[in-house]
């Protein structure tokens, strides 16, 4: 498929466990977003990157919290010793620069991740 | 710190009835953008709106963009069960953050 992809679907992990969650964005989009959506919530950013540069990463909660997209592609966010409040859907979104600066995303369907 | 309200939260209707839902916020934004999102899927993007006052409609759907630019609305005519979902509203903040509101859950009954 053309759009974007996330995985896994669901992740379940045990406070403390470190998880890592993909995301393969739509082939040519420079712009990549990560987001936090909490149930019942709308998504809260936690960092962006162009290519392979992370430009803003001000909304990641803790240092717990890393990200990363070496080759401008594939994009990997990671969470260290998992608590329950990070309990969430993962959202990944990309964007390509024409539509970019009108802050236009395409996202993939998420990750759940259950901290129990 | 800049944020999107949306109203209402939540949205129980019958099929074939109207409805407006808002978006609201005391900063200016440069654009403005509506995402629908169903259960267990991600935003899908529906429309953008740049212009003060800009009126744009996607069928049954019409989008207002406020004239200051701090405002919006979506407005359903004729509302049926496939048009269930969170409406989210989303504004870039002028770097490479973007904002969105909590969203209106909007239940539509056959």
């Amino acid at each position: 498929g053309a759009g974007v992809s996330q995985s896994p679907r669901y992740k379940v992990a045990k406070r403390g466990q470190d998880v890592a969650l993909r995301c393969d964005p739509i082939s040519g989009h420079v712009s990549l977003f990560w987001y936090q959506q909490a149930l019942g919530q709308g998504p809260e950013f936690l960092t962006y990157f162009q290519n392979e540069a992370q430009l803003d990463k001000s909304g990641l909660p803790s240092d717990r919290f890393f990200a990363e997209r070496p080759e401008g592609s594939v994009s990997t966010l990671k969470i260290q010793r998992t608590q329950q409040e990070d309990s969430a859907v993962y959202l990944c979104a990309s964007s390509s620069p024409g539509i970019g600066s009108y802050n236009e995303q395409f996202f993939g369907p998420g990750t759940r991740l259950t901290v129990l | 710190t800049q944020l999107l309200e949306q109203s209402p939260q939540f949205l129980s209707i019958q099929e074939g009835e109207n409805l407006t839902v808002y978006c609201n916020s005391s900063s200016v934004f440069s654009s403005l953008q509506w995402y629908r999102q169903e259960p267990g899927e991600g935003p899908v993007l529906l429309v953008t709106v740049v212009t003060g006052g800009e009126v744009k409609k996607l069928k049954r759907l019409t989008f207002q963009f406020g004239d200051a630019r701090k405002d919006s609305s979506l407005h359903i005519t004729a509302a049926q069960p496939g048009d269930t979902g969170l409406y989210l509203c989303a504004a870039g903040t002028g770097g490479f953050k973007t904002i969105f509101g909590a969203g209106t859950r909007l239940f539509v009954k056959a």
